[in-house]
Parts: structure tokens; sequence; C-alpha cells
């Protein structure tokens, strides 16, 4: 079926640095999505991303992150600074439309924040 | 707002037995589209099942589900379990006026020989 890709797969980073996490959305997707996951616990709903603008996003989305997918190359969730509780497991999604759309996930980027 | 619940966190069962996973829901649209995801350990969620047809049997790979509109109801099913179905099942609602889907909590089930 169609593939999302994350990159990296595992980040480990300092506190109050920047982290970048990288997208590569299915080719002919126009919807992109975050959730976040801690470990042992539900997928939450970060923020979702169409025609290079935030549509929603949650109250988990801080002022710390952001998004943007320049001239179609990765969609990227940033970071910055990051802080302890940001450590989860990033979920990255993409789909055709949001009517009886289906999402598809990558394999998630693990941030550990030390 | 919108939400999903699975009230089972855990289901631990024995290989053959039948595999029943409750998921709710709430939301004012009268046209709700829910999905069923499976997640197999450090793995992404995979669409098992999904469905916005009232009072229709949805399967695929030996699963089903059956929208109920009246009780606001999705559960998965299956007839027989698998050692490898273990795994963490997500039930989930999408939100059409926020291009959101929104997961529940999560079951986890737990398939033993």
């Amino acid at each position: 079926g169609p593939k999302v890709l994350q990159i990296p797969s595992h980040q480990i980073i300092d506190m109050g640095q920047m982290v970048t996490l990288n997208c590569d959305p299915v080719s002919n997707h126009l919807y992109f999505y975050w959730y976040k996951q801690i470990l042992g616990q539900q997928m939450e709903f970060l923020v979702n991303f169409y025609n290079g603008k935030v549509m929603e996003k949650s109250k988990l989305f801080k002022d710390q992150f952001s998004v943007e997918r320049p001239d179609g190359s990765y969609f990227t969730l940033k970071i910055q600074p990051t802080a302890l509780e940001d450590s989860a497991v990033y979920f990255c999604a993409s789909s055709r439309g949001t009517d009886q759309n289906t999402l598809y996930f990558g394999a998630g980027t693990r941030l550990s924040v030390l | 707002g919108d939400s999903v619940t699975q009230t089972e966190g855990l289901v631990t069962l024995t290989e053959g037995l039948p595999v029943m996973l409750n998921c709710t829901y709430q939301t004012i649209y009268s046209n709700p589209f829910l999905f069923w995801y499976v997640q197999h350990l450090n793995e992404s969620p995979r669409l098992l099942l999904k469905s916005f047809t009232d009072n229709k049997r949805t399967e695929h790979q030996g699963f089903h589900a059956t929208l109920h509109k009246s009780s606001s109801s999705f559960h998965l099913q299956k007839s027989s379990a698998q050692l490898s179905d273990s795994a963490l099942y997500y039930c989930a609602l999408m939100n059409y006026n926020q291009g959101k889907l929104i997961f529940g909590q999560g079951t986890k089930l737990s398939i033993k020989p």
C-alpha cells in the first residue's frame, strides 16, 4: 500500500536544542498530519496541514512547534526549544482528502529529549 | 467535542477464542466515519477496517465490524483469534469539520497459545 516515510527513526537531543522531524508523505496526497504518542498512551492529534497552511491544531501543539512543507519537499515538524515532555514517538500521516479518506501513517520518529 | 471510547485497555485471550473489542463514540455529526487501526510492536498504525454505512457489516483479514448509529458503536470482532493478532487496536472517528482523526485510548490484544 501507500508508504509514508519518516526520517530519522530515532533522535536523541539535549533539552533546549532544536529538532526537525522529517516526513515524506504519499506522493498524491494533499493533507498532512502529525500525531504524538507517549509510551504506553494513545495517539494524540497535534496538527494538520493543507495547501501550505495549518488547518487545525490541538493544545499539545505548543508555541515551540512549527510545521511546513516548502515546495513539495518533506513535511517537517520543528520543535524549538525542546523540553523533556516532548519525548515521545511522533507519527506523520497523509491523506488525499478529509472526506472519507484514509490516513496513512509513517513508522514514527522516536524523540528522546535528555 | 468529538470523542472515542475504548473501555478495555488490555484483552488477553487464548488462541482460537472469539475476539470482541469495544468502541463507542460521540459526535454531533449525523454521518460519522469510523475506523479501526492496528499497530504491531514498533510499527506504524495500519488501517484494518472503516465504515460510514449504518448497520452494514464490513470485513477485512478475518475481522469485522458494524457501525450502529443507534448505539454509537463500532465494535471489532473476529471469530477465532490467532497469535499474530496480538497488537494494539485503535478505534478512530473522523472529524470532517476539523479534518482530523480522533483516536480512542487503544486496546492491547494479547493472544496466548
